[in-house]
């Protein structure tokens, strides 16, 4: 089965600095690869997505790019924000299953 | 439009016991997905719903177990309950086919004592 790596499991960057998180991913055929948020005791919130056939995709501050020859996709969260602070999964799937990483924890400092 | 609901949000059990929990998806999302949550564990898949039957399920026991109505809300149900089993139970729907944008449910807090 698909197998996700996520690093770092921790990351603690300044405010108004840039935040990168990155995901390898073991299956070829995964085509779908979402990015979620769960703020402390709250549900994941999907935050962006990208198919297969996309190599970035930008939303304001947020930014995935996905690398298919090597399997890995990456967030890029550029002038980070506190509210930024939160857990972020990255996720691979082919249909309706989902295979997640572990989690990155990110704060980020005033 | 609703966002996916689950119930109860928390439960207390005691070890040996069994309990259920429901989810109710998105209105037109027939899919729904039951994860596992524990504290520095990612989101661990345990099974997949669509149309009432079990599409897909991960590496968790037989005491694992769901079922999926006709309505598309979904229970899953865990027998015999070990301490293990604590951890945040999360649903979260979408709809078959892409884009697969999955929407999670504020989940369920189950402690076993």
């Amino acid at each position: 089965g698909e197998n996700v790596e996520q690093h770092p499991s921790t990351l603690s960057v300044q405010e108004g600095d840039s935040a990168v998180i990155k995901c390898t991913y073991s299956d070829s055929a995964s085509n779908y690869f979402p990015w979620y948020k769960q703020e402390l005791g709250k549900r994941p919130q999907l935050i962006i997505d990208i198919r297969s056939n996309v190599g970035e995709k930008k939303d304001q501050r947020i930014a995935v790019t996905l690398n298919k020859t090597a399997k890995h996709f990456s967030l890029h969260i550029t002038e980070t924000q506190p509210e930024d602070s939160a857990v972020y999964f990255c996720a691979a799937s082919m249909g309706n299953q989902f295979y997640f990483g572990t989690g990155t924890s990110l704060t980020v400092i005033p | 439009k609703a966002g996916v609901t689950q119930t109860p949000r928390y439960l207390i059990k005691t070890r040996g016991q069994q309990v259920t929990l429901s989810c109710s998806p998105i209105s037109g999302h027939r899919s729904v997905s039951w994860y596992q949550q524990t504290p520095g564990q990612g989101l661990q898949f345990l099974f997949e719903y669509f149309s009432e039957t079990q599409r897909n399920k991960g590496n968790f026991p037989g005491r694992f177990s769901g079922r999926q109505f006709s309505n598309s809300r979904s229970e899953m149900n865990v027998s015999t309950l070990e301490l293990g089993d604590s951890a945040l139970y999360l649903c979260a729907s979408s709809l078959d086919g892409m884009p697969y944008e999955q929407y999670f449910g504020p989940g369920t807090r189950l402690t076993v004592t």
